[in-house]
């Protein structure tokens, strides 16, 4: 079965300072996609980034980074310069197509609070 | 253009009533997806439709059904409410059935007396 792991409940990072939110996979599927969200305490959930399992590169979109390492399972989000507006609840996600359909499966998520 | 939109954005029921939450996709998108998100975890894929077809269900009981329609907009409907269904409850659309980017629309909140 497919799972994430996010190891943080809860990170604290100063303003313009860079943080790095860990997320580890499991999956015996050699595609499968990656996926970063956002929700702010309004509820919805904003999507960040994607990785491929195929991509040769790292995924980049604008201050925010995924440091995928393939070997290591792992797929951790890079957020530079941090911003007061930061602050909020990041879930980690994968692409799950067991037992039919196309959904996701995500993790148990990292609240980020940025400090002044 | 529009995101997805989902109404109502609260709702209070009792116990043993039934509930129906609306979703749009974003416009040009097929796919719909519903997730329920109780207080502190991560959100739980229950439905995808796709061409208004089900094409996948979650781990959640027969009281809990979705429907698309020809415009590509959903229908979740939950009988018989618990309590254990005051959640959050998510749509998400892609363009097509195979997710490479989901977009999500601000959810429902329910609340269960």
């Amino acid at each position: 079965a497919q799972k994430i792991t996010q190891t943080q409940p809860g990170m604290f990072v100063q303003e313009k300072e860079a943080v790095t939110l860990d997320c580890t996979y499991d999956t015996s599927d050699p595609s499968y996609g990656l996926f970063w969200y956002k929700q702010p305490s309004s509820g919805e959930m904003i999507f960040l980034i994607y990785q491929g399992s195929y991509d040769q590169q790292n995924a980049t979109e604008g201050r925010y980074s995924l440091n995928f390492q393939k070997a290591r399972k792992s797929a951790n989000l890079v957020i530079s310069a941090s911003q007061l507006g930061d602050s909020a609840m990041y879930f980690c996600a994968m692409r799950d197509v067991t037992g039919g359909g196309n959904k996701l499966t995500f993790g148990t998520g990292t609240q980020l609070k940025v400090e002044l | 253009d529009a995101g997805v939109t989902q109404s109502p954005t609260h709702l209070i029921k009792t116990r043993g009533q039934h509930v129906t939450l609306r979703c749009s996709p974003i416009s040009g998108h097929k796919s719909v997806s519903w997730y329920q998100q109780v207080l502190g975890q991560g959100p739980q894929f229950i439905f995808q439709y796709y061409e208004k077809e089900e094409r996948g269900r979650g781990n959640f009981p027969d009281r809990f059904s979705a429907r698309q329609f020809p415009n590509y907009s959903s229908e979740l409907n939950v009988n018989a409410l618990l309590l254990g269904d005051s959640a959050l409850y998510l749509c998400a659309s892609s363009l097509a059935a195979g997710l490479v980017e989901a977009f999500f629309g601000q959810g429902t909140r329910l609340t269960v007396v």
